[in-house]
């Protein structure tokens, strides 16, 4: 079955440390998305990238990083210059053309730095 | 500027009830339109879309029809259960940005 996997699931880490957190498509996208959710809140985005070794900066991309070597791949480190790391983190991807397009959404990782 | 607005939750209802979630958005040009759902601890899930003005999106018994002329496009049920209880955002699709807008979410808590 095509979709998104996003791994793991739940990620504690201690102050201080760097984290990466994986997200995987097959679903032949050119787009992928990086999104941020504190609790109660809506989708804020972080990182996104339309094709293969090129990303842009969203709304909130100070303290994180992003990769995108691979097409099926958009890898988010979470660095140790991010004030307040703790939050769920959900991937999208969709294709690209002709404006904004439907985003099919991974499961998610929640993050909690300790 | 561009911008999604969504009524405010918890919405909370009975088994049952009829459900209306509010979603205006400001825009130019002709934006397509999305409904999405999150339930507890997911990722988020297509729920409809409307493409075009005065089509009319459905799933699962939901229900929005796209209205251009007030630039809005609620979300509504006619009989909602307990397992509707979710979070739902409005998201279109917005000239001139390169990600879908979404807005602040809606929670539906719906009791037995």
């Amino acid at each position: 079955d095509g979709g998104i996997t996003q791994s793991p699931k739940y990620l504690f880490r201690k102050e201080g440390q760097n984290v990466t957190l994986s997200c995987e498509q097959n679903l032949n996208h050119d787009a992928m998305y990086w999104y941020r959710q504190d609790p109660g809140q809506g989708l804020r985005l972080i990182y996104y990238s339309q094709i293969v070794n090129d990303f842009q900066k969203g709304d909130i991309a100070e303290g994180y990083s992003v990769s995108r070597e691979k097409k099926e791949s958009f890898p988010l480190t979470v660095t140790s210059a991010q004030k307040n790391p703790t939050a769920f983190y959900l991937c999208a991807s969709s294709i690209v053309g002709g404006g904004p397009r439907e985003q099919f959404f991974g499961p998610g990782t929640r993050l909690t730095v300790l | 500027g561009n911008s999604v607005t969504q009524m405010e939750g918890p919405v909370t209802l009975s088994e049952e009830a009829f459900l209306t979630i509010n979603c205006t958005y400001t825009a130019t040009g002709y934006p397509s339109l999305f409904w999405y759902v999150q339930y507890p601890g997911e990722g988020l899930q297509l729920l409809l879309k409307a493409t075009k003005a005065d089509d009319k999106g459905s799933n699962k018994g939901f229900e929005a029809t796209y209205r251009k002329e007030t630039t809005s496009f609620h979300l509504e049920k006619g009989s909602v259960q307990v397992s509707d209880s979710a979070v739902y955002f409005c998201a279109p699709s917005l000239v001139g940005y390169s990600t879908l807008t979404f807005g602040k979410g809606t929670m539906l808590l719906v009791s037995p």
